[in-house]
Parts: structure tokens; C-alpha cells; sequence
């Protein structure tokens, strides 16, 4: 029943490890996010996907790479992990953007060692 | 470049105390939605209220209530008798509402709210 869910919800790892984060949402949203949580509570998003298509690109360094296989599924991938990627990563879903707000997944804390 | 600012960092209060929380605003859009959410040390997002550039009307929901004002661009949160529970990070964000680059929620920093019993 949950409506966007995220696997790792814990991920520990090491430095120069590839890592990835898998977010599903079963609302039949169009619109799919990952957002940064880091140490100082800041959120920040990073990517969007709309029906598959990438829309909002931050200035995010090229070892993140999302991939969205289908509307319901956004991945985040990580290559070559650094300590600087420690974070909280929320992935979040919406249908029309903030005309019916937004679906957060309950996060995944990524601590790389 | 939209931009939500949340001056105050961390409030703390005792119990049963009344406390707001500031948001303050900046957008070109004229559609636009403001958000509150809280986060508590359990770590998830809660969901507190959405309200769009069109309706300035107040809202009260038990003991939490919001104070949209234009004029000013805010979005002012008042919890009421303050409790124990309420000890969390609360942030106001803001999106365009419409798809594409827009479509992103802008949060502001966040404020720490500590409930003294």
C-alpha cells in the first residue's frame, strides 16, 4: 500500500563504490524526483522525470545518473561514491506538479565511509 | 528564481506555548503553491498543508493554522498549544505548479522547533 517507496532505506558503503536507490510510486503520478537531504537539514532537489523524460537537470555532479524505466519508477546511480555524498535522498512523486502536491518516499540515508 | 526564506533557524519553547514560524517568499510566477511539511527525528516528510496563489483565506486545522498574505509574501504557521510532539524541522516550499523545470518544490532551510515540557 505505500504509495512511493524506496529501497535501501539504509546504505553504508565505501568510498569509490557504485551504488544505486530504487524509487517505485503507485499513485500514477507523471512527475518523479530525488531530492538531497544533507547534514544541515537543507533540502535540494536534484533530478526530475516527467513520463520518462528528464526535466529539471540541478547542477549535480556526472557520477549521479537517474534512470526511469517507466513513469512509476525513477533509480538514482551513484559511481565512484564519495564522502561529500553522505546524505539523506528523497525520492518524490506528483501528478500535475503543485496543483496536487507531492508524495515523499520515507528517504534513504547514505553514509559512505 | 523562486526562493523561500525561513529566518529563523531554531525556536524553543515549553509547552503549551504559542509559537509561529516564519516563510517568506519570492516568485515571478502568478500561479504558485506554497507547502508546509515537518520532519520529525523519525527522519520522514509529514505533510502539513498546500495553498495556492489564489485563495489568501486562513486556515485552521485543530491546533495548527496559516497566515497567507501576498502583500507581504508569506506564509506564517502557528501552532497553538504547543506539545511535546510537535519538536521537528518544519519547512515552507514553494513550486510553479506547472510541469517542467518549474514543477520543483524550492524549500526553504528549515526551522528546528524544540517543546520543552
Amino acid at each position: 500500500d505505500t504509495a512511493v517507496s524506496q529501497t535501501p532505506k539504509y546504505l553504508v558503503t565505501q568510498m569509490g563504490n557504485d551504488k544505486s536507490i530504487k524509487c517505485e510510486q503507485n499513485l500514477g503520478h507523471d512527475t518523479m524526483y530525488w531530492y538531497k537531504q544533507d547534514s544541515k537539514k537543507f533540502l535540494k532537489i536534484m533530478f526530475s522525470y516527467n513520463n520518462k523524460e528528464l526535466i529539471i537537470n540541478e547542477t549535480v555532479p556526472n557520477r549521479f545518473s537517474p534512470k526511469s524505466p517507466d513513469k512509476a519508477h525513477l533509480n538514482l546511480h551513484i559511481n565512484s561514491l564519495e564522502l561529500g555524498d553522505s546524505a539523506v535522498y528523497f525520492c518524490a512523486s506528483s501528478h500535475t506538479a503543485g496543483a496536487r502536491g507531492y508524495t515523499f518516499g520515507s528517504g534513504t540515508r547514505l553514509t559512505v565511509v | 528564481a523562486q526562493k523561500v526564506t525561513q529566518a529563523q533557524t531554531e525556536i524553543s519553547v515549553v509547552e503549551k506555548e504559542d509559537v509561529t514560524l516564519d516563510c517568506v517568499y519570492e516568485t515571478r510566477d502568478t500561479t504558485y503553491y506554497l507547502f508546509w511539511y515537518k520532519q520529525p527525528p523519525s527522519g520522514e516528510l509529514v505533510f502539513l498543508i498546500r495553498r495556492n496563489s489564489f485563495d489568501e483565506q486562513n486556515e485552521i486545522s485543530g491546533r495548527y493554522s496559516w497566515n497567507f498574505q501576498k502583500s507581504t509574501s508569506s506564509f506564517n504557521f502557528t501552532i497553538t498549544a504547543s506539545q511535546v510532539v510537535d519538536s521537528a524541522v518544519y519547512f515552507c516550499a514553494l513550486s510553479g505548479g506547472s510541469t517542467g523545470a518549474n514543477s520543483k518544490l524550492t524549500f526553504g532551510k528549515g526551522i528546528t522547533l524544540s517543546v520543552r515540557p
